[in-house]
């Protein structure tokens, strides 16, 4: 099957700080890759869009300015969480579509001091 | 797809039962659907999918059923193992090349 990998698998910050996060479709083209993030004990909530080589498409309620995401290429997009917060903290789990449908990479825990 | 409340629900069963995990779909559009089950610190893991042309699917172990008319859709796990412990999601794709939104969650405990 498809297979995406994130990296880091998890960091801590100071508040202030930027975190980039990266997702990589290992052995196959995604033009489109999600972010979703997960509090605990709690559901996938998407957060935005992503395609190759245009802009994010975010959902409502998530700052674009704070969650920049890139997709320079058919298998990397990355997500940086600028000005970090203990807010921010959570599971950040990167999702790609492939032919056969969307597969998601392990997750990235994320934790803001 | 938001979670609701403050917990998953629990489903608690001992090893070697069947275990039954219901969802309820938002959007009477959806056309495909497919359950993942998320182990603690981990993706979600695909397990069965199925299209809204199809009421029943079997894979190993695991059958789905979809109920379009009350937007219903199950898990059956047969002989339930203490692996199988973990959080299943439902979720839907609404018709095109939409993101897949995912249902509140449920928690399997195995007891062995």
């Amino acid at each position: 099957g498809a297979v995406v990998s994130q990296h880091p698998s998890r960091v801590i910050c100071k508040s202030g700080t930027s975190v980039k996060i990266e997702c990589r479709s290992l052995d196959f083209q995604a033009t489109t890759m999600f972010w979703y993030r997960q509090f605990p004990k709690k559901s996938l909530m998407l957060m935005a869009t992503s395609n190759e080589g245009s802009k994010a498409t975010y959902e409502q309620g998530v700052e674009k300015d704070k969650f920049l995401i890139n997709h320079a290429s058919l298998t990397l997009s990355t997500l940086t969480v600028t000005s970090a917060h203990p807010e921010d903290s959570s599971f950040y789990i990167c999702s790609a579509r492939a032919h056969n449908g969307q597969y998601f990479g392990p997750g990235t825990r994320l934790t803001v001091l | 797809g938001e979670s609701v409340g403050l917990h998953l629900p629990t489903l608690s069963v001992q090893e070697g039962d069947n275990s039954i995990i219901n969802c309820a779909y938002s959007n009477s559009a959806s056309d495909y659907f497919i359950w993942y089950k998320q182990e603690s610190g981990k993706g979600p893991q695909f397990i069965i999918d199925i299209r809204s042309n199809m009421d029943k699917r079997q894979g190993q172990r695991v059958t789905v059923l979809l109920n379009k008319t009350v937007k219903h859709l199950s898990l059956q796990i047969a002989a339930t193992q203490p692996g199988d412990s973990a959080v299943y999601f439902c979720a839907e794709n609404i018709k095109g090349n939409t993101p897949l939104v995912f249902g509140k969650g449920t928690r399997l405990s195995v007891i062995a």
